[in-house]
């Protein structure tokens, strides 16, 4: 993989279904993996920061994990909320942040 | 306020006109980048300051494109004679020390060139 890559591309669930996302990256000179939360018209929100292979994170409904040997990161939306309707977007970070394409989320309510 | 803010917040632009783009990052924040993200693609990565010293400029487009720091706080990012390809948002972060921590974004600036 030479580039950071996000699927789905966008996604459309229900008021209270569990979604994920996935990012993949190239695994040589990793540094840390960012994912931001980007709703429209505001400033990109920091989700988590991972630096290490195994990592797990939680904040609320949302958790994340890293795997850095081969290079994917999975995010995990628990009991989507329309407040979660937004673009996610996930970056690597060797000497600078890459970013993918990003995944855009709209939950129906 | 506390995070970071950039001005103006649209702008829209003949071809052939300079523009200049501000961003006030958070206080006390070592390292500025600067991003432009075109539509349905990711932020991509412009240039970046630790203090007032600017150490990548590597994703700068072309030589029509600058940014400055000069007081290690504010930047300003600037266009000269914009083409209908620099239409555009323009991000900018702060980070507390490195880029590899937590980067704080400003909401942007949406850029058209007509």
């Amino acid at each position: 993989i030479l580039n950071v890559e996000q699927s789905p591309q966008s996604l459309h669930v229900q008021e209270g279904d569990s979604t994920n996302f996935t990012c993949s990256f190239p695994s040589s000179n990793f540094y840390a993996l960012h994912w931001y939360r980007w709703e429209t018209a505001k400033s990109p929100e920091a989700l988590f920061v991972m630096t290490l292979n195994g990592d797990e994170k939680k904040k609320g409904r949302i958790s994340a994990t890293l795997n850095t040997k081969e290079g994917y990161s999975y995010l995990y939306i628990k009991g989507s909320q329309p407040e979660d309707s937004a673009t996610y977007l996930c970056a690597r970070y060797g000497n600078k942040l890459v970013f993918g394409a990003g995944t855009i989320l709209r939950v129906k309510s | 306020g506390a995070g970071v803010s950039q001005s103006p917040r649209y702008k829209v632009a003949k071809r052939g006109q300079d523009v200049a783009l501000r961003c006030d990052p958070i206080s006390g924040h070592v390292s500025l980048f600067w991003y432009q993200q075109a539509l349905g693609q990711g932020p991509e990565f412009l240039t970046y300051f630790q203090n007032e010293a600017q150490l990548d400029k590597s994703g700068l487009p072309s030589d029509r494109f600058f940014a400055e720091r000069p007081e290690g706080s504010v930047s300003t990012l600037k266009i000269q004679r914009t083409q209908q390809e620099d239409s555009a948002v323009y991000l900018c972060a702060s980070s507390f020390l490195t880029g590899q921590e937590t980067q704080y974004f400003g909401p942007g600036t949406r850029l058209l060139v007509l």
